[in-house]
């Protein structure tokens, strides 16, 4: 049972241009979500999060955005850079616990 | 600083074998997840430990899953009697004390495939 969902299993951007990582949830429950990125041969790691209470939050060139009524969170990164290239996770949880549910991932690529 | 290191890196085993997966948290870490990943779809939470406090065992998907860990150090995640749906590759996570979610720190994993 996949309670989160990413159905773009990969995204080529050219550098520069902004690229758009979508997500889908199932379980109304959820209400802290966050973004981890996975380089080859390496453990994911934390990239950005939103509560629920937000629709919006922004660290840099990565910005998250929440849509509750839809379900769907997405993140957008601009510009895109070369290393930006990796695997990337959406994640969620219901106030915060340690259950949290990944999505399989979409596999980014930035061409210089 | 050192990270979360887990071993072995790559796991080949026979179906029907016993395997053991490794991780060393980040010291002083006092929260530790183990996770697994199957061919296309997400991490799939296994079991937390937190301290002293009894683990979370709650993701465990079967009997032949256990998982040790003494004190805040090593950890180990035992699958007893392999089937070829366990291969898969397991992460292990380390936390500080009472660190919020973002604050997992991932090993590079160990991809454990049965034959």
């Amino acid at each position: 049972d996949q309670q989160v969902k990413q159905n773009s299993p990969s995204l080529s951007v050219q550098e520069g241009r902004i690229s758009i990582l979508n997500c889908d949830y199932t379980n109304s429950m959820f209400d802290y979500f966050l973004w981890y990125k996975k380089y080859p041969a390496e453990g994911p790691t934390f990239l950005i999060s939103i509560s629920s209470i937000k629709d919006k939050n922004e660290d840099g060139r990565f910005t998250v955005f929440l849509n509750k009524s839809a379900k769907h969170l997405s993140l957008h990164i601009v510009p895109s850079q070369p290393g930006d290239s990796a695997v990337y996770f959406c994640a969620a949880s219901v106030g915060g616990n340690n259950d949290m549910r990944f999505g399989a991932g979409t596999r980014l690529t930035v061409k210089p | 600083g050192a990270g979360v290191s887990q071993s072995p890196s790559n796991k080949v085993t026979e179906k029907g074998k016993d395997v053991e997966l490794r991780c060393d948290p980040i010291s002083g870490h006092t929260a530790l997840y183990w996770y697994r990943q199957r061919l296309g779809q997400g991490l799939e939470f296994l079991i937390y430990f937190q301290g002293n406090s009894a683990p979370d065992k709650s993701g465990l998907p079967s009997d032949r899953f256990s998982a040790e860990r003494t004190g805040e150090s090593v950890s180990t995640l035992t699958i007893q009697r392999t089937q070829q749906e366990d291969s898969a590759v397991y992460l292990c996570a380390s936390s500080p004390s009472g660190g919020a979610l973002y604050e997992q720190y991932f090993g590079p994993g160990t991809r454990l495939t049965v034959t």
